[in-house]
């Protein structure tokens, strides 16, 4: 059984470009939670996704978006990067929502030069 | 909007004594859980709690939920090489989305 899965690992890109991060939840889960994790800080909530819909936001601009499929994977883009944006995002996948214990995926490492 | 703070940020201890960190939240949660990621990894769940005073152990980590249901604590005794990570809280109002705390770092000296 296949946990959270997270692609690429790492990722260079440069100011201004675009980016698309991408997640495979856990077998049986439905709901994609996105994180982002600046160095020694605590996981940052961006989105969740759940019946291919965004149901909470974090204080993110909106120039990140997701997207959650009819399989329950989910894309994390992030537009007009800036070097402020360089962190580790982390899925994370639950049954339901709300008050449900999350599993993270191993991050996509961005690195925005 | 809701906060969630935790002391202290570094911890070093040496093998065998005792660690707790403390979590506390600017609004009423209803429930809050825990993780520990290692350094260079993902943070992994470790419990959740719900009721109000609730107390859980996992072996030698006891997890404590305040009665305002607006602070929480773990515990662990006896630290080993392998308990090195960084834990975090993650308080949930009720609005689909846990705020994770600013985490504790435990270092254990062998």
């Amino acid at each position: 059984d296949a946990g959270v899965t997270q692609s690429p690992t790492h990722l260079i890109k440069t100011r201004g470009q675009q980016v698309t991060l991408r997640c495979s939840p856990k077998s049986g889960h439905d709901t994609v939670s996105w994180y982002q994790q600046a160095l020694g800080q605590g996981p940052q909530f961006i989105f969740q996704y759940y019946e291919e819909e965004e149901r909470q936001r974090g204080n993110f601009p909106d120039r990140f978006s997701g997207h959650q499929f009819p399989n329950y994977s989910s894309e994390l883009n992030v537009n007009a990067l800036l070097l402020g944006d360089s962190a580790l995002y982390l899925c994370a996948s639950s049954h339901g929502t709300g008050a449900f214990e999350q599993y993270f995926g191993p991050g996509t490492r961005l690195t925005v030069t | 909007g809701q906060q969630v703070m935790q002391i202290p940020q570094y911890q070093h201890v040496q093998e065998g004594e005792d660690f707790t960190t403390y979590c506390n939240s600017s609004t009423t949660l209803s429930n809050i859980q825990w993780y520990k990621q290692r350094p260079g990894g993902h943070p992994v769940f470790l419990i959740q709690l719900v009721k109000s005073g609730e107390v859980k152990k996992q072996k030698r980590l006891t997890f404590q939920f305040g009665e305002a249901k607006k602070n929480s604590s773990l515990h662990i005794t006896a630290t080993q090489t392998t308990d090195v990570g960084t834990y975090f809280c993650a308080g949930y109002g009720g609005t689909y989305k846990y705020i994770f705390g600013t985490g504790t770092r435990l270092k254990v000296l062998a």
